[in-house]
Order: structure tokens, then sequence, then C-alpha cells
């Protein structure tokens, strides 16, 4: 059973420019949440999907936004990238809200 | 809002010890709870889940406990090896994560 792939796994960027990330979550799951992880901030959750729809939210800014497809499959988008952007960002899928989570390996994004 | 609290953040023992690492939560309704471990620049493995209605969950070395009236939760490593060392999260509802407890096991 193939685990939660993320691609690309690594990307740089500079400033101003956007960044749209992927994740393909294990077969049968149905929500996927995403994370960044940086070294002074520790791992912060952005938000979670379930069936399309976004269940929660961070605290984020309107810069960071994401969406669900029919298949599971989600994506983040990273507008107008700021220094500050650069982290590890993780994907995780479970069957459903509050149900083990699964992670990926990460994609690690760098802002110049 | 969820906090969570994990302590101690590092921990270095010889190989061999049995160690017990330390989850707190704010918010006893907590659904369920998660311990995972990660390696440096790498994603999270599942350790353990423990849901609300269970007291404790074990696999292999590793055994999790959880008491919600007390907003707490603790992982137990047992024999410890060189190659438990990672950093240890746990997180709960809505998934808000501890800081994490680096852990180094020396041969």
């Amino acid at each position: 059973k193939a685990g939660v792939t993320q691609t690309p796994r690594y990307l740089i960027k500079t400033r101003g420019q956007q960044v749209t990330l992927s994740c393909s979550p294990i077969s049968g799951h149905r929500s996927v949440s995403w994370y960044q992880q940086t070294p002074g901030q520790g791992l912060q959750f952005l938000f979670e999907y379930f069936s399309e729809t976004q269940r929660n939210k961070g605290n984020f800014p309107g810069r960071f936004s994401g969406r669900q497809f029919s298949n599971s499959r989600s994506e983040m988008n990273v507008s107008t990238l700021e220094l500050g952007d650069s982290a590890l960002y993780l994907c995780a899928s479970s069957l459903a809200i509050s149900y083990e989570q699964f992670f990926g390996p990460g994609t690690r994004l760098t802002v110049l | 809002k969820q906090e969570v609290t994990q302590i101690p953040a590092a921990l270095s023992v010889p190989e061999g010890e049995n160690l017990v690492l330390n989850c707190s939560f704010t918010d006893s309704a907590i659904y369920n709870l998660q311990w995972f471990r990660q390696d440096p620049g790498k994603g999270l493995t599942s350790l353990l889940l423990i849901q609300s209605s269970q007291r404790e969950q074990t696999s292999g070395r590793l055994n999790a406990s959880l008491d919600k009236s007390s907003g707490r939760s603790t992982l137990y490593i047992a024999a410890s090896q060189p190659g438990d060392s990672a950093t240890y999260l746990c997180a709960g509802r809505n998934m808000r994560f501890g800081a994490g407890t680096r852990l180094t096991v020396k041969p």
C-alpha cells in the first residue's frame, strides 16, 4: 500500500513568486491536512480538508490557501512568497478527521 | 485552543535504558492523541494512536498512556537503542503539536 506522496520534494523560489505544492493521500483516505515546520516555530497546522471542503484552518495569512479534489488529492498554494515562508511543508492523510494520521516526506521550500 | 507541551525538550541516555517522554494538553475533551517520531529532515512516522476511550496502547518496546482527567500522555520506551534517536512529538484533536522531545541514545 503506497504511502502519502508529496511533490515536488525540493523547491527554490524568489520573494514575490507563488508556489503550488501537491499531496496524494493513501488510497481510501479522504482527509488531508497541511503543516508548516520551521526551526523557530516548530510544526504549525495550516488547514485540513475532508471531502473537498476545508474543515479546519490554522492561524496563517490568506496568502496560504488550499484545495482538495474529488480523488482526495490536495494542493496548497502560497502567493507572494516571503523569506519567512522557507520551511518544510508536510502533508498528512487519514481515513477521516481525527483518525490516525500518516505523513508524507514533505516538500522543502526555500525562498531567496 | 488546545495547547500541547512536551517535557523534556531534550534527553540523552545510554543504550539500554528505559525512558519516559511526557506530553501535556490543556483540553480534557481530547478526542484522541497520537505519538510520532521524526528523523532529521524527514516527515513524521506514526508510532501510536490512543483513542479517548482507551487508557493505553502498546507496540513492541513502546507503550503510550492517556489520562484525560489530568491532561497527560506518556510514551514509555523500553530498552532504548541508538536507532531510537529522533524527535518525538505528540498531537491531539485538530492536530496541535507539541514542540517535541529530542532523544539521543548513546551506544
